[in-house]
């Protein structure tokens, strides 16, 4: 079935340092890419999506790149500062008319030190 | 804007017990997910509602896990009888547009331990 694979599992910078987590998809017909952050107690929430047409975008501090023929994708955080630690996941899915459903990774908690 | 809501927050039960988790979307959404989420783990959809309508319910457990949306809107996830592996933060979601093309709105999740 559908696998999302999720590298590393614990990530650990310096503040104003980068940080990348790698992401790898087993479903050749996905379509969309989002990563999610959730913090202590909290449910996940959105920080930036990518489809499958656009091989990069940026928001900010933040970027993702998607590579298809590979079927990876990686978050990027520049400039890292204390509140962006949290656990971070990626999600793949098809389209809804492919019946699909958003398979997570496993998350990388990130840890940001001031 | 109201975000969606669930309760309770917390619950213990006994195993082979039954519990029960309420979520409330936000207003407007027509899709509403149930998802587990084991300790250390990414969430896993249980069940996926169009409206009031089941989408996706491959990965529930139906022998033991059930779950209804009346009218569309307010959704329940019972779990009976409860074993150990259910241990886990349940967590709805919802989201406005095509299902799982755009961005799912999380609650704070009901963290369910079965002794």
């Amino acid at each position: 079935g559908e696998n999302v694979e999720q590298h590393p599992s614990t990530l650990s910078v310096q503040e104003g340092d980068s940080a990348v987590i790698k992401c790898t998809y087993s479903d050749s017909a996905s379509n969309y890419f989002p990563w999610y952050k959730q913090e202590l107690g909290k449910g996940p929430q959105l920080i930036i999506d990518i489809r499958s047409n656009v091989g990069e975008k940026k928001d900010q501090r933040i970027a993702v790149t998607l590579n298809k023929t590979a079927k990876h994708f990686s978050l990027h955080i520049t400039e890292t500062q204390p509140e962006d630690s949290a656990v971070y996941f990626c999600a793949a899915s098809r389209g809804y008319n492919q019946g699909g459903k958003l398979i997570f990774g496993q998350g990388t908690e990130l840890s940001v030190k001031p | 804007e109201a975000g969606v809501a669930q309760s309770p927050r917390y619950k213990i039960i006994e195993k082979r017990q039954s519990v029960a988790f309420w979520c409330n979307p936000i207003s407007g959404h027509a899709t509403l997910y149930w998802y587990q989420q084991i300790l250390g783990q990414g969430p896993k959809l249980l069940i996926q509602f169009q409206n009031n309508g089941v989408v996706d319910d491959s990965q529930l457990p139906k022998d033991r896990f059930s779950a209804e949306r009346l009218k569309g809107v307010d959704s329940t996830l019972k779990i009976q009888p409860a074993k150990l592996e259910d241990s886990a933060v349940y967590l709805c979601a919802s989201s406005f547009g095509t299902p799982n093309t755009g961005e799912l709105f999380f609650g704070e999740g009901s963290r369910l331990t079965v002794l």
